[in-house]
């Protein structure tokens, strides 16, 4: 994988659903992953910072999780309310002389009422 | 509270008609980053500034400078705006030169519409 890819593009689920959705980026040279959350017409939010391999992290009914093995990360949200509408965008931040953080297009959650 | 502001939210320009955007923090990091989102794809960073010192992408078009005259504002020019510059913009700051684990801060961006 060159490129960060998330998947799906967009989903709608209903309210009190849990849900997941997928970031996957190249594992050579990695040095962290980066969530955030980015609701229409604020600014994104970040959610979690990532490095090691297995890393959890949770706030409130979002978790994440981290394979740097294999190249991947999952956001998961549990009983998804109307206010977790937004787009999720993860990025990764891979080693070397220009430090950057390279994103993906973004998952867009639409949860409805 | 501190944050990353960006006037205007919306910007409409000519074709070919010099453009500026602007951001301002109160976060007082020393960088500044400038991020282009065209519709359904990927931000993409066309540039950042370390305190004073600029760092181009080395994919960004020359059509784009930035200006940074002090830490608090930073500014986008788009020299000769076409019509496949039509994005929204992010402005992002940070405590240090690209840390890995370091987080961003984004403003609410700027949509440009080209006509």
């Amino acid at each position: 994988i060159l490129n960060v890819e998330q998947s799906p593009q967009s989903l709608h689920v209903q309210e009190g659903d849990s849900t997941n959705f997928t970031c996957s980026f190249p594992s050579s040279n990695f040095y962290a992953l980066h969530w955030y959350r980015w609701e229409t017409a604020k600014s994104p939010e970040a959610l979690f910072v990532m490095t090691l391999n297995g890393d959890e992290k949770k706030k409130g009914r979002i978790s994440a999780t981290l394979n740097t093995k294999e190249g991947y990360s999952y956001l998961y949200i549990k009983g998804s309310q109307p206010e977790d509408s937004a787009t999720y965008l993860c990025a990764s931040h891979r080693g070397g002389s220009n430090y950057k953080l390279t994103f993906g297009k973004g998952t867009l959650l639409t949860v409805n009422p | 509270d501190a944050m990353v502001i960006q006037n205007p939210r919306y910007q409409v320009t000519q074709f070919g008609k010099p453009v500026t955007l602007s951001c301002s923090q109160t976060l007082n990091h020393n960088v500044m980053y400038w991020y282009q989102q065209k519709s359904s794809q990927a931000p993409k960073l066309l540039f950042h500034y370390y305190d004073k010192d600029f760092n181009n992408e080395a994919d960004t078009p020359d059509n784009f400078q930035s200006r940074r005259p002090n830490t608090s504002f930073c500014f986008l020019d788009i020299r000769s705006p076409g019509l496949g510059d039509a994005a929204m913009y992010l402005c992002a700051t940070s405590t240090l030169a690209g840390g890995p684990e370091e987080t961003q801060y984004f403003g609410p961006g700027t949509r440009l519409l080209v006509l």
